[in-house]
């Protein structure tokens, strides 16, 4: 149980144009799920926090209408990356909350973003 | 200073050792603990949570909290090729909050 998937895993877009990352529960109810970035050798960093039906919270510098985030079911939530730069070519994970803690949040494989 | 301080290694060990992986963290008010084993490409798993001081075991995980000096420990038993990761440790910072906050992580290989 707890499964979180992904879609795509991976994606190469040219510079300018939009990506969308889908993040979906499969066999669980999320009211909660968060979008993180990773760097090389770097550790996860939180970029917003969506709750279903409500406008997401994104962290301080992480540009919101840059990265635009729809919770729009308990089992779908997806990151648009807008006019998309080389400097966001990254490992975006999605993690989502069920009906436990904080600490129970099961994370999506990730999608690799590189961006030409 | 940073919520959450994590060597980055590398470590590198041979199959069977005992091994021990570690965080500091800044505000004596963290209360969840948590260590997570990511593989390379993938995303993190959740291996063991903890609330309070004192040590919770899980198979070969023995997950450590010493409240007082604000250090959490992970100890893997016998490790296995199998356990060649990277780990992190991830506290969450007060409760009714959801945010997680995540160490570096620490990347270790078991040597068959």
């Amino acid at each position: 149980g707890a499964v979180v998937s992904q879609h795509p895993s991976w994606v190469i877009c040219k510079s300018g144009t939009s990506v969308k990352i889908e993040c979906r529960s499969l066999d669980f109810q999320a009211t909660t799920m968060f979008w993180y970035r990773q760097f090389p050798k770097q550790s996860l960093m939180l970029m917003a926090t969506s709750n279903e039906g409500s406008k997401a919270t994104y962290e301080q510098g992480v540009e919101k209408d840059k990265f635009l985030i729809n919770h729009a079911s308990l089992t779908l939530s997806t990151l648009t990356v807008t006019s998309a730069h080389p400097e966001d070519s990254s490992f975006y994970i999605c993690s989502a909350r069920g009906s436990g803690g904080a600490y129970e949040q099961y994370f999506g494989p990730g999608t690799r973003l590189t961006v030409t | 200073q940073k919520e959450v301080e994590q060597d980055p290694g590398p470590l590198s060990v041979p199959e069977g050792a005992i091994v021990s992986l570690n965080c500091t963290y800044s505000n004596s008010a963290f209360q969840y603990f948590m260590w997570y084993r990511q593989y390379s490409r993938k995303g993190p798993e959740l291996l063991m949570y903890t609330y309070s001081s004192g040590n919770k075991e899980d198979g070969r995980f023995t997950a450590q909290v010493d409240k007082s000096s604000k250090y959490i420990s992970l100890f893997i038993r016998d490790s296995q090729p199998s356990d060649s990761a990277t780990y992190l440790c991830a506290i969450n910072p007060q409760g009714g909050s959801e945010k997680l906050v995540f160490g570096k992580g620490t990347k270790l290989t078991v040597n068959p």
